[in-house]
């Protein structure tokens, strides 16, 4: 869904090194998610964020820090990537009202730490 | 702690098979269930959800899930595949202790239909 938007869809770094990707939305939705899939783990959330004043932890949000710079944007970082943290990262935004539950998901970046 | 669970992990079938795909929950009261798809090399896509009213919920591309409160069950049918289905198939609920604003995924099943 070209609502949904992120930045890069591939990525190849090194261990060590801080990596920041990038999300992105034109449905106007509030809320915001970074979720990452791993083979056999499904989808696990990393942090999410309701408006641009309030950050919430998932799951999983150990080695990874994020920023929502605007409604629109919402960035994941990982601070010093270690290889356990190569996975497929997916961004997602659901609306504060209406069907509750409901989210649209961007496309992906399939982050490999080496 | 709260958790969906996906039975089968992969599934393989023939072009016509019929197909049933089983999601459980643990979550007491009321949740909302969802099903959702990624095919090969792409995002998530919503096939179907359940909020309330009538337990059968038909979705796109032919596929229906029945919701079974007593089961704490959200099992995905269709009743002829093709090879187009090929792909992730991954059961989700929020509601219940977790509350509505976080979707909990189950671990997918990856279903492969032979031509």
């Amino acid at each position: 869904d070209a609502d949904v938007t992120q930045t890069p869809r591939n990525r190849i770094t090194k261990t060590g090194k801080r990596i920041m990707l990038e999300c992105s939305q034109t449905k106007g939705h509030d809320r915001m998610y970074w979720y990452r899939q791993d083979p056999g783990l499904g989808l696990r959330l990393i942090y999410y964020s309701f408006d641009v004043k309030d950050i919430n932890k998932g799951e999983i949000s150990d080695g990874y820090s994020v920023s929502r710079q605007a409604q629109a944007k919402f960035s994941l970082s990982l601070e010093s990537a270690i290889p356990n943290q190569t996975a497929l990262y997916f961004c997602a935004t659901s609306a504060a009202t209406g069907s509750p539950g409901l989210q649209f998901f961007g496309p992906g970046t399939r982050l490999t730490v080496l | 702690a709260q958790s969906v669970s996906q039975h089968n992990h992969h599934v393989i079938l023939s072009e016509a098979a019929s197909l049933e795909l089983g999601c459980n929950y643990s979550y007491g009261g009321t949740v909302n269930l969802f099903w959702y798809v990624q095919y090969p090399g792409q995002h998530l896509q919503l096939l179907l959800k359940y909020f309330s009213g009538d337990p059968l919920v038909k979705g796109i591309k032919g596929f229906e899930a029945e919701f079974i409160k007593s089961k704490f069950s959200f099992n995905l049918r269709k009743p002829s595949v093709q090879w187009s289905d090929t792909a992730e198939y991954f059961c989700a609920v929020n509601g219940g202790n977790t509350g509505f604003q976080k979707l909990v995924f189950g671990t997918g099943t990856r279903l492969l239909v032979s031509p």
